[in-house]
């Protein structure tokens, strides 16, 4: 099992472009999360997802779109990259139980936009 | 709604000393609590997790943490620092949905 997967691992911006971010996971879980990690901040959470078709805002949604097409990936969109987007990204996953199962993260996609 | 706040954003440690991360939460039904680490350049690993029951709970690499209603704290200690715990720590809360809520983070640094 490869677990979570990211893809990809690094990218650099400029003000204005777009990119989508993949997360994979093979562990047939229902819920899938993407936050975004800075300094000093924990993990937010921008969207997520509780099944397939399904998406959600997070805390902090604004600027990114995601899709989650096949249960397996959860798509994450920068239509117009900014500044205030770098960051390091994470994706997780976990079983659609009440809480009290872990979430499986992904090694992450560092972001810098110029 | 609920809240992590962690307690100091780096702690430094010599090896063989006690490690304590405090993590103190609010949340309106009783939580689930969680301790994740996070090596350099790595995603987030799960330590240990409190759900219910017991309310010392032992996790991976020697760390454990105790759940106090009445403090409203979860912090998280291991007896004896190692050079491979330097990393940093994050503390989690759920209402028993399914969206977690994370601290800001702890970095801990071990001396030789």
């Amino acid at each position: 099992n490869a677990g979570v997967t990211q893809t990809p691992k690094f990218r650099v911006l400029k003000t204005g472009q777009s990119m989508t971010l993949l997360c994979a996971q093979d562990m047939n879980h229902e819920y899938m999360y993407w936050y975004r990690q800075d300094p000093g901040m924990g993990l937010r959470l921008i969207h997520y997802s509780v099944g397939e078709g399904t998406t959600a805002k997070g805390e902090v949604p604004d600027g990114y779109n995601v899709s989650r097409l096949k249960k397996q990936n959860f798509l994450l969109g920068l239509e117009s990259a900014a500044p205030s987007q770098t960051s390091v990204y994470f994706c997780a996953s976990t079983q659609a139980l009440a809480g009290a199962n872990e979430q499986f993260f992904g090694p992450g996609t560092r972001l810098t936009v110029l | 709604a609920q809240s992590v706040t962690q307690l100091g954003s780096h702690v430094s440690v010599s090896e063989g000393a006690l490690v304590l991360l405090r993590c103190n939460y609010s949340s309106s039904v009783p939580p689930y609590l969680f301790w994740y680490v996070q090596y350099p350049n790595q995603g987030l690993q799960l330590l240990l997790k409190y759900t219910t029951g017991a309310t010392l709970v032992k996790g991976i690499n020697g760390f454990e943490a105790e759940f106090k209603k009445s403090e409203t704290s979860f912090h998280l200690t291991k007896p004896s620092a190692h050079m491979s715990d330097a990393a940093e720590y994050f503390c989690a809360v759920s209402d028993r949905g399914y969206k977690l809520s994370f601290g800001a983070g702890t970095t801990v640094t071990v001396r030789a």
